[in-house]
């Protein structure tokens, strides 16, 4: 059974760094294009970034490019997404989520883990 | 970018009666492929999103026949049959032909 697990959330200081990380359980991540999905407080959901299954192509949400980095260690069953220069805009609930296996929707979902950008 | 609309954005239902909800996109979501790139999330209380429906209208696993989607190219329409109680929530519809966008959310209560 596809199990996944994020953590790494806090309250974090607008311009400073967080990183997430998503752990995977019952299953090989390695098969899977891996994402992150974000949701505002009362909010709808956005998505935020995706990594293909060997880690060879990266695409990213125009609102966080530039600043946010998916990765993903196969070895360790885990995907991370790294935050710099966080802005209040950034207050969210994140979710990592795996691909289909075209790529073409999320299937299966964490519970998520919430970031607090604030002074 | 392709804009994702959803009405209505609130619904409330009596048990047992029908239920549905449109989705419509800026721009077409059919893929040169032949397949439509249109999905639907149910998120409950507190919960990450499920999926429910995918390619417009297959039913994911485990997902109750009273769910059904159809539509095409910009129109799509997720119907429950008949509300049940435990169907509380938030249905988003997600396009995956341009990158990948949510529609809004419909909130959906009982009466």
């Amino acid at each position: 059974q596809v199990h996944l697990v994020e953590s790494g959330g806090g309250v974090v200081e607008p311009g400073r760094s967080l990183r997430l990380s998503c752990v995977g359980s019952g299953f090989s991540l390695r098969y899977y294009g891996m994402n992150w999905i974000r949701q505002a407080p009362g909010k709808g959901l956005e998505w935020v970034a995706v990594v293909w299954d060997d880690g060879t192509n990266e695409h990213y949400a125009d609102s966080v490019k530039g600043r946010f980095t998916i990765s993903r260690d196969n070895s360790k069953n885990t995907l991370y997404l790294q935050m710099n220069s966080l802005r209040a805009e950034d207050t969210a609930v994140y979710y990592c989520a795996t691909c289909d296996s075209l790529g073409d929707y999320f299937e299966f979902w964490g519970p998520g883990t919430l970031v607090t950008v604030s002074s | 970018d392709v804009v994702v609309t959803q009405t209505p954005l609130s619904l409330s239902v009596t048990p047992g009666q029908p239920a549905s909800i449109s989705c419509k996109s800026s721009q077409s979501l059919l893929h040169s492929d032949g397949k439509t790139h249109v999905y639907w999330y149910v998120q409950k209380a507190g919960q990450p999103p499920q999926l429910l429906i995918y390619d417009v209208s297959n039913r994911f696993s485990g997902v109750p026949a009273r769910f059904s989607g159809s539509g095409s190219g910009t129109d799509f329409t997720l119907k429950i049959s008949r509300v049940e109680a435990e169907d509380v929530g938030v249905y988003f519809c997600l396009q995956s032909i341009h990158s990948f966008t949510f529609g809004p959310g419909t909130k959906v209560d009982i009466k």
